[in-house]
């Protein structure tokens, strides 16, 4: 069975902290992509990353940057200088390769609030 | 390129009542797929579509609810005999290709309220 476990419900932040987000998956399938989606207050999902579970180098992205473990099955993000926009609920989410669906099981998300 | 367009934004139905939820994927996309997000909780699968076919509907309650992507026109989630229970946001997600683990792109949701 698939989870993804995202431990932290809440994390409040002052702006211009870095901050982390944990993100832990459980799959026994050998091909398997995770993502990070963002909730604002507004309610719409905006994708941030894909990563396949062969490419385990560390991405950057502006102030964002995702940290991608095999070993301890994690993929956490960081936010480095926050800012106020990034205020939002993120999620964590795993599909597997194999079979007909490319579903996409989430996390229960981490409420981000950033402090001015 | 517009993007994934859900509507309505907001629905209010009386319970027992039916409840009709549309998706309009992107552009040159030919696979959705329909979330639900319940109060404090996470976003739960409910159904994965192409074209006239459902390919996985593993997430759909077995009573009441229902899904389809037609040849022509937007895709519909359906929900019969409303309880207050259903009220959710509902997310339709369109990929342009299928199994992959393509990233999927959502569109706004409709926030269902049943009273």
């Amino acid at each position: 069975a698939q989870k993804v476990t995202q431990a932290q419900t809440e994390i409040s932040v002052v702006e211009k902290e870095d901050v982390t987000l944990d993100c832990v998956y459980e799959t026994r399938d050998t091909t398997y992509y995770l993502f990070w989606y963002k909730q604002p207050p507004s309610g719409e999902l905006v994708f941030l990353i894909r990563r396949n579970s062969f490419d385990e180098q560390n991405e950057i992205s502006g102030r964002y940057s995702w940290n991608f473990q095999k070993s301890t099955s994690s993929f956490n993000f960081t936010i480095t200088a926050s800012q106020v926009v990034d205020s939002a609920v993120y999620f964590c989410a795993l599909s597997v390769r194999g079979g007909a669906t490319n579903k996409l099981i989430f996390g229960t998300g981490t409420l981000l609030a950033v402090q001015p | 390129n517009a993007g994934v367009m859900q509507n309505p934004r907001h629905l209010v139905r009386r319970r027992g009542q039916e409840a009709r939820l549309r998706c309009s994927p992107m552009k040159g996309h030919s696979h959705v797929y329909w979330y639900r997000q319940l109060p404090e909780e996470g976003l739960k699968f409910m159904v994965y579509l192409q074209k006239e076919n459902i390919i996985d509907e593993s997430g759909m309650p077995k009573e009441r609810f229902s899904a389809e992507f037609p040849k022509e026109g937007p895709s519909i989630l359906r929900i019969q005999q409303v309880v207050r229970g259903d009220s959710a946001a509902y997310f339709c997600a369109s990929s342009p290709w299928g199994p992959g683990g393509y990233e999927q792109y959502f569109g706004p949701g409709t926030r269902l309220t049943v009273t």
